[in-house]
Formats: structure tokens, sequence, C-alpha cells
């Protein structure tokens, strides 16, 4: 079975501070992982994605995440924090066979100060 | 392309009452995911479709949930005699079969069981 862990329910930066939101996975098979962003009272936005391809990932907004195989991490950076990133972050991992249900993390809240 | 859609964005209801909602995924889309997400957590998958089959169902998907998705295009999504704790928001999300694997997400249905 896979599984996600976030490590940090808040993480509050300043404003032009590096922002870093921690994900490590468990899988049984190669995996396939995912950054969403959600906003209040939203769905859910992918950010970025790791298909077996680059371990580096650059997605939208700045974002970018590196898969580390031998740590099961896929953690998410941004050099600099602005107040539009206030969002809840979630990691979600899905096997690279059959339908690739994702599984989520329980998600972290990022919270920008001015 | 408009994105996925789902209707009605909020639905109050009586415990005990019959409830459904409507997902319209991307038109070219072939999968359609259904997810569940209570207040502080991650999204937890419910069913799946591909085209008008429904492949894969979750345990949390109790006897009194039906989706169907009958031409291969929209779906709906029932509960049936709801409970307060069917309160949660209701995530549908498509996808291709072949590609990149990501899923979009609509903006969710929040139900609130009083």
């Amino acid at each position: 079975a896979q599984s996600v862990t976030q490590l940090g329910s808040h993480v509050s930066v300043s404003e032009g501070a590096l922002v870093l939101l921690r994900c490590n996975y468990s899988s049984s098979v190669p995996p396939y992982l995912f950054w969403y962003v959600q906003y209040p009272n939203q769905g859910l936005q992918l950010l970025l994605k790791y298909t077996s391809a680059a371990t580096l990932v650059k997605g939208i907004n700045g974002f970018e995440a590196e898969f580390k195989k031998s740590e099961t991490s896929f953690h998410l950076t941004k050099p600099s924090a602005h107040m539009s990133d206030a969002a809840e972050y979630f990691c979600a991992v899905s096997e690279n066979t059959g339908f690739q249900k994702l599984v989520f993390g329980t998600g972290t809240r990022l919270l920008v100060s001015p | 392309d408009t994105g996925v859609s789902q209707d009605p964005r909020h639905k109050i209801t009586k415990r005990g009452q019959n409830v459904t909602f409507r997902c319209d995924p991307i038109s070219e889309h072939n999968r359609l995911y259904w997810y569940r997400q209570t207040l502080g957590q991650g999204p937890e998958f419910l069913t799946y479709f591909q085209n008008e089959a429904q492949l894969e169902k979750s345990r949390l998907l109790s006897d009194r949930f039906s989706a169907e998705r009958p031409k291969g295009s929209f779906s709906t999504l029932e509960i049936q005699r709801t409970e307060q704790g069917d309160s949660a928001m209701y995530l549908c999300a498509s996808s291709l079969i072949v590609g990149a694997y990501e899923q979009y997400f609509g903006p969710g249905t929040r139900l609130t069981v009083t």
C-alpha cells in the first residue's frame, strides 16, 4: 500500500523567505509523485509532478521539487515566498501502473507574513 | 476547455435525505475519479470510471453511496439516507488514459448534513 507523510501541518514564513514543505512517501512500486495547492473553498490545482524522468521537477508559480529515492522524499521548495502563496499544499503518490488513484498526505498550511 | 465543473457547489441537507452531485469532466478525458475530503484532511479516493465503466470502489463507499457515468461523459454521485458523518467536500477529477497522468480537479461540492 502507498502512503504519504507530510511533516508539519503548518509552516510559517516571511514574505521573501525560502519555502520548504516536506513530503515522504512509501510505495512498493516506482511511484508517480505530485504536489497540489488548494485555496479556501476551492478544488486542487496541480503545481508539479514527477513521473520518472528528471529528478528535479519545476512547476508553476516558481515552485520546484526534487525526487530522492534513497530518502523516499519529494520536498517542495520556492526560493522567495509571496503573500499569494498562502494556501494548503498536498503531496500525493500514485502507482505508475493501473488506474493511478492518488493517495494524499494530510496537507501543510503555508502562512506568509509581511 | 473549461476545466472540470461540479454542481452544486454547496448543499445543505437534513439527516436521512438523499442528495445527488454532478461532475462534468474535461471533454476528452476518459477517466473520472471521485474523492472525499473532510476538514483538515487530504482527499480520499472513493471511486473511478474509465469511460462508462466503474472499475474500482473504495471501502469508504458504503452501500448508501452510488455513482454512475452513463454515457462516459458526466458522472453523478448519490448518497442515500445521509448521515452527519457524510459532511465533507466531494471532489471530482478527470484525466487521460495515456500521457502525463495528472488529474485535474473540479471546485468540489461541499455537503453539510444537519
